[in-house]
This record gives C-alpha cells, structure tokens and sequence, in this order.
C-alpha cells in the first residue's frame, strides 16, 4: 500500500480565515513533505519533515505553519493568507529524507483563497 | 537555463500510438530519476523510478537513463485514452530526497 490520504479535498477560505489541510500516511514512512503546485507548474517544495523534526523550509511565509504531530501525520495551519495563495496543495511521503527512496503523493487539497 | 528541461506539449497522438516523453538535466550529480502522472487536479502518480543509468520497463512503459547525454525518456507503448495526463520527471542526487522537477508534458491520447 502506497497511498497517502489528504482532507479536505477542496477548501475555500476568506483572507481572515484560519484553517489546517491535514496529511496521513501508513507506510512508516519517516519523511513527510508539503508541496504547493499552481496550474500548469510541477510541484514547489515548502516544507520537510524528518523523524518528525523540521528539516527544511523553503523561505515559506509565516502565513503557513506546518506541524508534525506524529510518524503518521502532517499539517498544514493556513491563517491570514492572500488570493495568489490559491494552489493545489500536495503531500508527500518517502522512508527516509536521504538513499534511494521513492516519495509518493496525495491527491491534494484544492485551496481557493477569496 | 532550468536545471530540468523538459517540453511543455501538448503531445497530441492517436491511440495505439507509441509515445515518446523526454527531459534533460544539466546537473551531473543527479542519481535518481522518476516519471509521474498527473491526471487533471489530481495528485502526481509515481509510474517509474531508476537508478543511474540504463532501462526499466513495466507493463506498457520502459524508462530510459543515458547520464553521459543527460537525458532521461519515458516510453509508452499501444498508449490509450487514459494515459491522456501531463507527464512529470523528476530527479535528485545521493545528498537528500529534494526532487527536482520539470515543467511536465500535456500528453492527449486521441481515440
């Protein structure tokens, strides 16, 4: 089983909303990531989780505050953000950070921001 | 220049047809090379995953690494409607699991 399971689907949120996408795999997987992808782009990496320490973030605005609760979830805290902040949200997964892992992907969460 | 070069599509070809997907790198330290798909407003499918140099093949799809020309190919053979996505390499180095895409190709598999 490979699969890695996003909530919500799809959400749409005002500029002053506060909400969280949430993230959870079951493949013991130890590395854990967020990607924001617009249309017609691939993926761009924000956010890496290793051993459910904070490993990279990629200069993300603090408007976005992942968390790691456990090996198996990922969060995403959304808060104050910006129309241009409407994307397809991607989480991500892979056994370790470094060697030769293959890192899997949700389906994502569709963020429209008003 | 983009670390990863790949054609943009779309790629538009009859069914049954065998489809050529390209990308080249221009960082020689890249050792893991992946193909995914993703169907419209959906997540990337991983399809493919090699190491170094060489070919993998599964089912209708074969992946190909030439590292000396920096040019990594994903073939599907009898393709089908369904394989109508856009088509992602991507690849990293042996340092960490930081994948560095390209732009993806629109393939449209016409019945």
């Amino acid at each position: 089983d490979t699969e890695v399971t996003q909530t919500p689907k799809h959400l749409v949120m005002g500029m002053t909303n506060k909400k969280s996408l949430k993230c959870e795999q079951h493949m013991g997987h130890r590395a854990m990531y967020w990607y924001k992808q617009k249309a017609k782009k691939p993926p761009e990496l924000m956010f890496v989780y290793s051993y459910e320490k904070l490993s990279i973030n990629e200069s993300v605005p603090s408007r976005f505050s992942p968390e790691c609760p456990n090996s198996s979830l990922l969060n995403l805290h959304l808060h104050a953000l910006q129309p241009e902040d409407s994307a397809l949200y991607l989480c991500a997964s892979s056994q370790e950070t470094s060697g030769s892992y293959e890192q899997y992907f949700g389906p994502g969460t569709r963020l429209t921001v008003t | 220049q983009k670390e990863v070069e790949q054609d943009p599509g779309p790629l538009s070809v009859p069914e049954g047809a065998i489809v050529s997907l390209n990308c080249t790198y221009s960082n020689s330290a890249f050792q893991y090379f992946m193909w995914y798909r993703q169907y419209s407003r959906k997540g990337p499918e991983l399809l493919m995953y090699t190491y170094s140099s060489g070919n993998k093949e599964d089912g209708r799809f074969t992946a190909q690494v030439d590292k000396s020309s920096k040019y990594i190919s994903l073939f599907i053979r009898d393709s089908q409607p369904s394989d109508s996505a856009t088509y992602l390499c991507a690849m990293r180095d042996n340092a960490g699991n930081m994948l560095t895409f390209g732009g993806g190709t629109r393939l449209m598999v016409k019945p």
